[in-house]
């Protein structure tokens, strides 16, 4: 079942432009993640926010949490072409096993040059 | 190795054989994690080592599929009888203990014709 649900679920900017990714989830979390996937292979670990914080950059990416709309939004500032992927969130299930990283379906995000 | 790495890249079989795939996960990373994902969709997770025990295979299918990881590093996922609708992008990933992010592999591309 997915926890986590992005939306939209495709996005299509010009580079320079700023992309912003949205993801909700259901149940309570202790750390949300965000996960980009270039051409349906690997994916690489992007950012982690715990419940407790409210806002983590890292580079160009932004990451809010919401814990009380159950939400989370990553910016991705100045956009490149090589920014084109797919972005997902991710969460462990509160107190479940820590394996059990839940993805959503993912934002598709398009960066024209 | 430097990353987490997963043997074959690409495997096609005929409906009904058996078939293992093979992750090399980074030293040192004593969590490693299986997850299966189909096209236009997020990872879904299957199995979660810590060590050489499976800590969580709640997310297998139906027992047709099978891992292991006998020395708590490389870890092989077997699936018997295989069946058209196991055709998918199977993902490895490992961490550290503890959780945080994961480092996933390329992943194994399995085709059943």
């Amino acid at each position: 079942s997915q926890q986590g649900e992005e939306d939209p679920q495709a996005l299509s900017i010009q580079e320079g432009e700023n992309a912003t990714m949205n993801c909700s989830y259901k149940t309570s979390i202790n750390n949300l993640q965000w996960y980009r996937q270039n051409s349906g292979r690997g994916l690489v670990h992007l950012i982690l926010i715990r419940s407790n914080e409210r806002e983590k950059h890292s580079g160009r990416l932004r990451v809010t949490l919401d814990t009380s709309k159950k939400s989370s939004s990553l910016l991705i500032t100045a956009s490149r072409a090589a920014d084109t992927a797919s972005y997902f969130c991710a969460t462990p299930p509160y107190g479940g096993s820590q394996g059990n990283l839940i993805f959503g379906k993912g934002t598709k995000l398009s960066v024209k040059p | 190795g430097a990353g987490v790495s997963q043997t074959p890249s690409n495997k096609v079989t005929e409906k009904g054989k058996y078939v293992e795939l093979r992750c090399d996960p980074i030293s040192g990373h004593t969590a490693l994690y299986w997850y299966r994902q189909s096209l236009g969709q997020g990872p879904e997770f299957l199995i979660y080592f810590q060590g050489t025990g499976a800590a969580d295979d709640s997310g297998l299918p139906n027992d047709r599929f099978f891992a292991v990881r006998p020395e708590g590093s490389v870890s092989t996922l077997k699936i018997q009888r295989t069946e058209r609708g196991d055709s998918a992008v199977y993902l490895c990933a490992s961490s550290l203990p503890g959780g945080g992010g994961y480092t996933f592999g390329s992943g194994t591309r399995l085709t059943v014709v």
